[in-house]
């Protein structure tokens, strides 16, 4: 079967860095997303990797291993406006979004 | 640019009612998506529209979850009867259909509430 890993939750400080993981087992592999989603908001796109490696836009990046099936999302300097869940989704061979469940973030002062 | 519109934003019912949700997605946007979420999971897809056939509608309830997508622009989909485990937010998304990103944009979602 297809499979999304992304930890349930996660705390951080403001200012800090954090870093949210991501494995997948998945039929084909076209691109992995990341959202971010806003308690009672819909997903809005943060990142999209299709090649191995590091995707930089601002204070976020993201990373991908089509190797290992793994990929990360880094936020830097943390601020209280990037509580919210954060959600993987890989597109597999039938270019179809398989998510994960997400990962709630809490910024703590 | 105008984004994908949902109506209405929330609904109660009783269970074993009937309720219809509508989506107007991007303009120009070929794929439309319709997603369930329920609270702490991601989003489950429903049924998908290239323009207005059905690409996949593998994880629809079809004896009593429907849609359509007439004239392949806005979409409604419809819950009849509802249930208790439909309580959940309905999200649709348009994407341009083509291109190596083709990525999806949600609209606000509608909350359904089944007593």
């Amino acid at each position: 079967g297809q499979n999304i890993d992304q930890p349930t939750e996660m705390t951080a400080t403001e200012g800090a860095i954090v870093q949210i993981n991501c494995t997948y087992q998945t039929s084909g592999f076209n691109g992995l997303f990341w959202y971010q989603q806003h308690a009672g908001e819909a997903p809005t796109f943060l990142s999209y990797n299709v090649l191995d490696g590091l995707e930089e836009k601002g204070r976020f990046s993201s990373f991908l291993s089509r190797s290992k099936g793994y990929s990360y999302l880094l936020l830097k300097e943390l601020q209280m406006k990037d509580s919210a869940s954060y959600l993987c989704a890989v597109m597999d061979s039938n270019y179809q979004l398989i998510w994960g469940a997400g990962t709630k973030l809490i910024i703590k002062p | 640019e105008a984004g994908v519109a949902q109506s209405p934003r929330y609904k109660i019912i009783e269970k074993r009612q009937s309720v219809a949700f509508w989506c107007n997605p991007i303009s120009g946007h070929a794929t439309l998506y319709w997603y369930q979420q329920i609270l702490g999971q991601g989003p489950k897809l429903l049924i998908q529209f290239q323009n207005n056939g059905v690409v996949d509608d593998s994880q629809l309830p079809k004896d009593r979850f429907s849609a359509e997508r007439l004239k392949g622009v806005d979409s409604t989909l419809k819950i009849q009867p509802a249930k208790l485990e439909d309580s959940a937010v309905y999200l649709c998304a348009s994407s341009p259909g083509s291109g190596d990103l083709n990525e999806q944009f949600f609209g606000p979602g509608t909350r359904l509430t089944v007593l």
